[in-house]
């Protein structure tokens, strides 16, 4: 059965940094487009980021509001993800989810919390 | 960016009957080489990750219940439940991939009456 399990959230002040991870298992994931795609506390859904597979290009996308503070990587022999997360803002609170998908979010993971505040 | 505006924002139907959610795009999210909408439909349970239900504005996704359909095209869709069931109960968020980045609509929450 494909799965996402998303690990790395916790508690940070602002301007601190935090790095998510994100496994996934049950699906070729090299061959995989894999996103981050947020949920601030009472809100709705906000996509992040996004990393293309290596056999096409392994290149990066980033919403404006992360673009600068926000790294996307990918580790395909560890069938992994991770997302680096600098300068984070209070505004940067939210459930962090892990999906993969061309731009649409076909498998998400259970997400992991990401809580900004001094 | 792309705006998508949902609409009603809350709906209450009563089991078994139907609920439809609209999703007006600020501009097309039709691709004219190969006349498909880019346009998905999520579902947000409670106490659950969203679940993804349609692509191409129509197409639903393995598993999904024939009672969800999606129709639409350019820059007006719908999602239609129905037979609605206690565990239709969600909010459910239209998304556009036409261009980045890909943008959500703001959600409408369904209830049962």
């Amino acid at each position: 059965e494909a799965q996402l399990v998303e690990s790395g959230g916790g508690l940070v002040k602002p301007g601190g940094s935090l790095r998510l991870s994100c496994a996934g298992s049950g699906f070729t994931f090299p061959n995989s487009w894999m996103n981050w795609v947020r949920q601030a506390p009472g809100k709705g859904l906000e996509w992040v980021a996004q990393i293309k597979p290596q056999a096409d290009g392994g290149s990066t996308d980033y919403v404006a509001a992360v673009k600068g503070r926000f790294t996307l990587s990918r580790d395909d022999s560890k069938n992994t993800v991770f997302l680096q997360m600098n300068s984070l803002r209070i505004e940067d609170t939210a459930m962090y989810y892990c999906t993969t998908g061309p731009r649409i979010s076909i498998l998400w993971g259970q997400g992991t919390l990401v809580a900004v505040s001094s | 960016d792309i705006v998508l505006t949902q609409s009603p924002e809350f709906l209450s139907v009563s089991l078994g009957e139907r609920a439809t959610i609209e999703c007006k795009s600020s501009q097309t999210v039709l691709y004219n080489s190969n006349n498909k909408n880019f346009l998905a439909w999520y579902q947000h349970r409670p106490g659950h990750p969203p679940k993804f239900l349609i692509r191409w504005a129509s197409a639903r996704d393995y598993g999904v219940p024939d009672r969800f359909s999606g129709n639409g095209s350019g820059t007006d869709f719908t999602l239609t439940i129905s037979n609605l069931q206690a565990e239709d109960v969600a909010v459910y968020y239209c998304q556009q991939y036409y261009a980045s980045p890909p943008t959500f609509g703001q959600g409408t929450k369904l209830e049962i009456k």
